[in-house]
């Protein structure tokens, strides 16, 4: 079983819709996890982290880890075409140590 | 925002030549700089650790020397892949390290450069 699971899509929705991206992991013992977005020919660029479990709010975007589930979601809120990107869940055991990241959902938001 | 520019962007070689790929921090400088690889539909995965002016510290199951890193600088660093073959075929990306006062996590101060597609033929 892989450490950190994240269907790679990819997944299209019509514009100002809510999206849901999702993964799961193996590792009870990460403590922080993030999400980035990568666009074509870029790097990933951090979008929002939490600590532990619980809900995290930044604008249209919320991010949601559920530890005893070991499932972390990001919702898009009013989602627009800029939003189509490849996102990529992470997660890491403390603050100072290595990324693990999923493989990334492209999502492609259709004006 | 910091920048992170990698050079080159894609590159064909043919098996058995050596590849080198640039890490650059534009406007900061970066004590640490990380590489990663991505294989078609698969994750992003850690190759190796370098800080200026010591060794790489490189991720089990990757050979140090066949992928020689680098960290000559404050602002560059560079991967050979030495012999390349085939299988080398992959996405390399950089990410460099902004030197921040406090205790501020890794990924808060971690930018990534935009990637190096390498193709061996």
């Amino acid at each position: 079983q892989k450490e950190v699971e994240q269907d790679p899509g990819p997944l299209s929705v019509p514009e100002g819709a809510i999206v849901s991206l999702n993964c799961t992991y193996s590792n009870s013992a990460f403590q922080y996890f993030m999400w980035y977005r990568q666009y074509s020919r870029k790097g990933p660029e951090l979008l929002m982290y939490t600590y532990s479990s619980g809900n995290k709010e930044d604008g249209r975007f919320t991010a949601q880890v559920d530890k005893s589930s070991k499932y972390i979601s990001l919702f898009i809120r009013d989602s627009q075409p800029s939003d189509s990107a490849t996102y990529l869940c992470a997660m890491s055991l403390n603050r100072d140590d290595k990324i693990i990241f999923g493989k990334g959902t492209r999502l492609h938001i259709l004006p | 925002g910091a920048v992170v520019s990698q050079h080159p962007s894609r590159v064909i070689c043919k098996s058995g030549t050596s590849v080198k790929i640039e890490c650059r921090s534009l406007d900061f400088q970066a004590t640490t700089m990380f590489w990663y690889r991505q294989f078609p539909k698969q994750s992003l995965m850690l190759m190796a650790t370098s800080n200026e002016g010591s060794k790489a510290t490189y991720e089990q199951g990757v050979e140090k020397d066949k992928f020689l890193i680098n960290h000559a600088s404050l602002t560059l660093s560079t991967l050979t892949v030495t012999s390349a073959h085939p299988e080398d075929s992959s996405f390399y990306i950089c990410s460099a390290r902004v030197v921040t006062p406090g205790l501020a996590a890794l990924w808060e101060t971690q930018y990534f450069g935009p990637g190096t597609r390498l193709l061996v033929l």
